[in-house]
């Protein structure tokens, strides 16, 4: 199974600030079809996790472009610029390039 | 709009059976794989398993591989996860989810409790 990598676990920014989130995969992500399913989300307070970002750099409909993904291979960051309060809550990086699925940890986002 | 709605969650005895439900609407439901995640208390996502857009293939987690199935009935736009001989490490909030490149739509989860 392709293992995940999230850090940091936690982090505490204040409004309009930036972070990153580092996700590494113990395997290449690239598909045979030459696609990097890597995918961004976040699960609000109470809520079901919803999708932000696919195929590593790919916004879905509907989210800000504060919210940016990049990387290659088995490196990836999730960046956050121009905090809200809106934006606290775990975000999860997690791969569909392999059966079975598989998730990071998550890192909780606090807001100062 | 998209939407999934999950049903058939509760309280069961381990070794017994529960049968989940997923309505959905919104979309073509027989045009897209789907999948089950779910997510045990205060922990993060697993994938359970996912079914092609025809149901012809199945894929599972190998801690529920022989205790679950996944299956659809595309007339009725509705997902299904059978769950038999539950565990106590099966208990989890389960989600509903379309897979299209991610898994970019969720239900809002139903709550699984094995215990005795």
């Amino acid at each position: 199974d392709v293992v995940m990598t999230q850090t940091p676990v936690s982090m505490s920014v204040s409004l309009g600030g930036q972070v990153s989130i580092s996700c590494r995969s113990s395997q290449s992500l690239v598909h045979n079809n030459g696609n990097t399913y890597l995918s961004w989300y976040i699960q609000k307070p109470s809520q079901s996790p919803q999708l932000l970002i696919y195929k590593v750099s790919n916004r879905f409909s509907g989210i800000s472009d504060r919210f940016s993904g990049s990387g290659s291979g088995t490196d990836f960051t999730l960046k956050i610029s121009r905090v809200e309060p809106d934006d606290l809550g775990v975000y999860y990086c997690g791969q569909g390039t392999q059966y079975p699925f598989t998730f990071g940890s998550g890192t909780k986002l606090e807001i100062k | 709009e998209v939407q999934l709605v999950e049903s058939g969650g509760g309280l069961v005895q381990p070794g017994r059976s529960l049968k989940l439900s997923c309505a959905a609407s919104g979309f073509t439901f027989s045009n897209y794989y789907m999948a089950w995640v779910r997510q045990a208390p205060t922990k993060g996502l697993e994938w359970v398993a996912s079914i092609t857009n025809s149901g012809g293939s199945t894929y599972y987690r190998d801690s529920v591989k022989g205790r679950f199935t996944i299956s659809r009935d595309n007339a009725k736009s509705t997902l299904y996860l059978q769950m038999d001989s539950l565990r106590s490490e099966d208990t989890a909030t389960y989600y509903c989810t379309r897979d299209l490149v991610a898994l970019d739509y969720w239900g809002q989860g139903v709550m699984v409790t094995v215990s005795s």
